[in-house]
């Protein structure tokens, strides 16, 4: 199946720094990749739909200059969380589709803790 | 009203029985559904995809969809202490990719 590769997986920053996340599809081209945060014991919540080649589209709730996105390329979209704060520390994950496919295929996740 | 409701967890069977995980939705334009394992810590994985009406098996696995009662379940026979995870019901929606999570099921086979 298609490979999604999030990284970093861990990162552990300090508050008010700012913090990439990258997300590469390995072996196809994403035109459209997805960023979930997911808080202890909660649901994934998704935070923004990112699209290459143009700005992103964030959910309500949350705050595109915090949540920086940038999709550059058909395999790489970022997040940068800017600023970042201890309520930022949670689970961060992306996912992408392969053309039309059905299916959705996830990143590895990356745990932000913000000290 | 939440799109998808799941059966509150949560569930804890026996290794070697069948764990019944259930999912109603409200939207009656829904059509197909998906099924993820999530272990805690780590990313969703996809169990099932079904978009007929009835049965779908796959291994272990069957996921039933039941349009006209909103209705789509999973099954998992012979479960295994590795089933332990937290199950998400999911519709596919209209964008591709653009997934809605609730909270899952959480699902705790016991040796």
């Amino acid at each position: 199946g298609a490979v999604v590769s999030q990284h970093p997986s861990r990162v552990i920053c300090k508050s008010g720094t700012s913090v990439k996340i990258e997300c590469r599809s390995l072996d196809f081209q994403a035109t459209t990749m997805f960023w979930y945060r997911q808080f202890p014991k909660q649901s994934l919540m998704l935070m923004a739909t990112s699209n290459e080649g143009s700005k992103a589209t964030y959910e309500q709730g949350v705050e595109k200059d915090k949540f920086l996105i940038n999709h550059a390329s058909l395999t790489l979209s970022t997040l940068t969380v800017t600023s970042a704060h201890p309520e930022d520390s949670s689970f961060y994950i992306c996912s992408a589709n392969r053309g039309r496919s059905t299916e959705a295929f996830f990143g590895q996740g990356t745990r932000l803790t913000v000290v | 009203q939440k799109e998808v409701e799941q059966n509150s967890g949560p569930l804890s069977v026996p290794e070697g029985a069948i764990a019944s995980l259930n999912c109603t939705y409200s939207d009656r334009g829904s059509q197909s559904f998906f099924w993820y394992r999530q272990y805690s810590g780590k990313s969703p994985e996809l169990i099932m995809f079904i978009y007929s009406n009835g049965d779908k098996e796959d291994g272990r696995f069957t996921a039933q969809l039941n349009k006209a009662s909103q209705y789509v379940s999973l099954l998992i026979r012979d479960s295994q202490p590795s089933d332990s995870a937290t199950y998400l019901c999911t519709p596919r929606g209209t964008s591709y990719g653009k997934l809605t999570f609730g909270q899952g099921t959480i699902l705790t086979v016991h040796p």
